[in-house]
């Protein structure tokens, strides 16, 4: 099993260029999740997806938007990245009868 | 706001000793507690999750539950220099929130051979 996957690892974006996060987990999660995490602030919730069908904000979700696509995917966009997103983004799934999440490898995202 | 606070550390031990990483938490209805490691540049690792007052025990960790002063601590005994890391507390919301983890800003530990 792959886990939690996330594409791409690094990249480079101009500010008010788009582009889309992908995230995708093989481990049957039921929730899935959308992090940032910022020298000094710790881990912040961006949107969740609590099941197929559904999403919610969390505490940071404005400039983003998410879709779960299926259960096994959930991808999150920039429309106009700004240089305030540069940040490092981490997906996250949960489920199967626990509330523990795990983490895919990361996105290094660089707005200039 | 729910808050979940660890000491950012960094904070220093000798190899073979026992480290004690600190999460107080203020959201008195959250049921479940975990802690991640984080090396440097890497993504959180879950390492252990407790749910129930008192100690859980996984090899050289040690979970510690305390709901009634809102307490958690994890201890690694005979710390190795590959305990090096970035350890996190997460602490679940309550109610309709309890799938949404708050995370700590993490503890810096360093192990010294």
């Amino acid at each position: 099993n792959a886990g939690v996957t996330q594409t791409p690892k690094f990249q480079v974006l101009k500010t008010g260029q788009s582009m889309t996060l992908q995230c995708a987990q093989d481990m049957n999660h039921n929730s899935m999740y959308w992090y940032r995490q910022d020298p000094g602030m710790g881990l912040r919730l961006i949107y969740y997806s609590a099941s197929e069908g559904t999403t919610d904000k969390g505490e940071v979700p404005n400039g983003y938007n998410v879709s779960r696509l299926n259960k096994r995917e959930f991808s999150l966009r920039l429309e106009s990245a700004a240089p305030s997103q540069t940040s490092v983004y981490f997906c996250a799934g949960a489920g199967g009868g626990g509330y523990e999440q795990y983490f895919g490898p990361g996105t290094r995202l660089t707005v200039t | 706001q729910k808050e979940v606070e660890q000491n950012s550390g960094p904070l220093s031990v000798p190899e073979g000793a026992i480290a004690s990483l600190n999460c107080t938490y203020s959201d008195r209805g959250s049921q479940s507690f975990f802690w991640y490691r984080q090396y440097s540049g890497k993504s959180p690792e879950l390492i252990m999750f407790i749910y129930s007052n008192g100690d859980k025990e996984d090899g050289r960790f040690t979970a510690q539950l305390n709901k009634a002063s809102q307490y958690v601590s994890l201890l690694i005994r005979d710390s190795q220099p590959s305990d090096s890391a970035t350890y996190l507390c997460a602490v679940t919301g309550s109610g309709g929130s309890n799938y949404k983890l708050t995370f700590g800003k993490g503890t810096l530990l360093t192990v010294n051979p």
